[in-house]
């Protein structure tokens, strides 16, 4: 089974520094990923996704992540945050094969300082 | 035009009863699922439907009843409500895992 893992709990910047959140996931095969946003109160909001192709994509509101297959990994960066961007952050990953269904990380909480 | 609806927003109500939360989606998808999210935000699927029919069925108690009278809706029916079931339910829809899902805006569910 397919599981994510968001090593960062809380992470604190200051407005219009360079972001980056962590994601390992464990799959067998080639995965499907995915970065969510939730505001407060909110629904998600699909930042960007991968599932073939170009290892670096690009999102939603300036966000860009990038998968490495030999890490494990799909971090999603920023080059300059804005003090909207503070909300909650989920790495997601599906099989290709199981009813489609998405795995969440436990997300990470990013706070932006003025 | 809301992609993805869920009805209603909040809901407080005492232990033992019963209570439904309804979800439509207007964009054509043929899965639709079911998602709760814990007080530490953490999100776990709690079922799969894809064109009316159960593909997932994840360990929750069955009182918990989803049930989907056609492919654009997804209702969730909660019998005998417990304090551990607050959180809230996320409801969401895809048309592959390729494609990612879309949200409803969720619905917090306080049983006091």
């Amino acid at each position: 089974a397919q599981s994510v893992t968001q090593p960062d709990i809380h992470i604190t910047v200051s407005e219009g520094a360079s972001l980056e959140l962590r994601c390992n996931y464990s799959y067998g095969a080639t995965p499907y990923l995915f970065w969510y946003v939730q505001s407060p109160g909110q629904g998600l909001q699909l930042l960007l996704k991968y599932f073939s192709g170009d290892t670096l994509v690009q999102g939603i509101k300036g966000f860009e992540a990038e998968f490495k297959r030999s890490q494990s990994s799909f971090n999603l960066r920023k080059p300059s945050v804005h003090w909207s961007d503070a909300a909650e952050y989920f790495c997601a990953v599906a099989a290709n094969n199981a009813g489609n269904m998405l795995t969440f990380g436990g997300g990470t909480r990013l706070m932006v300082k003025p | 035009d809301t992609a993805v609806s869920q009805t209603p927003k909040y809901l407080v109500t005492q232990m033992g009863n019963d209570k439904s939360i309804k979800c439509e989606q207007n964009l054509g998808h043929d899965t639709m699922y079911w998602y709760k999210q814990d007080s530490k935000k953490f999100l776990k699927i709690m079922f799969s439907y894809n064109n009316k029919e159960l593909i997932i069925n994840e360990t929750v108690p069955n009182r918990f009843s989803p049930k989907s009278p056609d492919k654009a809706h997804l209702n969730l029916h909660i019998n005998s409500l417990e304090l551990g079931d607050s959180a809230v339910y996320f409801c969401a829809s895809s048309q592959g895992s390729s494609y990612g899902y879309t949200f409803g805006s969720g619905t917090r569910l306080t049983v006091v």
